[in-house]
C-alpha cells in the first residue's frame, strides 16, 4: 500500500533559521508529489506541487522542494523562515494508478519563535 | 470565486446518534472528494465523487457512513448511528474535471461524539 512518511512530529525554529522538513513515500510507480500548508484557523492550502519536469520546485512564500526519485523523497525547505510561517505542513502523494486518491503524511507542526 | 465551504464548522452528539455533513465545492467543479483526519493521525481519504457518481468509495470505514451528491453540486456524509471512534475532522475538496488536477479544501467540520 501507498504511504507516505513525514520525519518529524513538531518543529520549533527561531525566525531566520533555516528549515528543511523531511518526507519519504513508498510507492514504485509514477507519483504526483504535493506539500500542503494549514496556517492556524485557516483552510488546507496548496504549498507547491511536482508533476514532472524539473525536480526542484518553487512554491508560495519562499518555500521550495527536491523530488529526488531514487530516495523516495520530497523534502521540503525554506531558507529563512518567519514567524508567520508558523502552521502545520502536510507531505502528500497522488499515485497515478490510483487516480485523484491523495496519500497525506502524519503532518509537521512547525512552530517559529519570534 | 468562493471557495469550498462546510457546514457545520462544528458538530457534538452522543454516540448512536446521526449526524449530517455538507460540503459545497467550487462552482463547476466535476470532482469531490472527502477526507477525515482523527485526532492525532494523517488525513485518510473516504471517498470520490465525478459529479453525481462515486468513482472511489475504498476509504468509508464502513456501512455507517453514506455519501451523497444529488444532481452534482454540493455533497453530504451521513453518520448513522454515530460512534466514538468516528470523532475527527471531515474535510471536502474539490477538483475540476482532470483527475490531476489541484485539489482545493474546505475549512473542515470537526465532529465530537461523546
Amino acid at each position: 500500500a501507498q504511504s507516505v512518511s513525514q520525519h518529524n512530529h513538531h518543529v520549533i525554529l527561531s525566525e531566520a533559521a533555516s528549515l528543511e522538513l523531511g518526507c519519504n513515500y513508498s510507492y514504485g510507480g509514477t507519483v504526483n508529489l504535493f506539500w500542503y500548508v494549514q496556517y492556524p484557523g485557516q483552510h488546507l492550502q496548496l504549498l507547491l506541487k511536482y508533476f514532472s519536469g524539473d525536480p526542484l520546485v518553487k512554491g508560495i512564500k519562499g518555500f521550495e522542494a527536491e523530488f529526488i526519485k531514487s530516495k523516495f523523497s520530497f523534502n521540503l525547505r525554506k531558507p529563512s523562515v518567519q514567524w508567520s510561517d508558523t502552521a502545520e505542513y502536510f507531505c502528500a502523494v497522488v499515485a497515478y494508478s490510483s487516480a485523484s486518491k491523495i496519500i497525506f503524511g502524519s503532518g509537521t507542526r512547525l512552530s517559529i519563535r519570534p | 470565486e468562493a471557495g469550498v465551504t462546510q457546514f457545520p464548522s462544528h458538530s457534538v452528539i452522543e454516540k448512536g446518534q446521526t449526524v449530517t455533513l455538507r460540503c459545497d465545492p467550487i462552482s463547476g467543479h466535476d470532482n469531490l472528494y472527502w477526507y477525515r483526519r482523527v485526532m492525532g493521525k494523517e488525513i485518510k481519504f473516504l471517498l470520490h465523487f465525478v459529479k453525481e457518481s462515486k468513482q472511489d468509495e475504498s476509504g468509508m470505514p464502513n456501512n455507517r457512513f453514506l455519501a451523497e451528491r444529488t444532481g452534482g453540486t454540493y455533497s453530504t456524509l451521513k453518520v448513522q448511528p454515530a460512534e466514538l471512534e468516528d470523532s475527527g475532522v471531515y474535510f471536502c475538496a474539490s477538483s475540476q474535471a482532470g483527475l490531476l488536477d489541484t485539489q482545493y479544501f474546505g475549512p473542515g467540520t470537526r465532529l465530537t461524539v461523546l
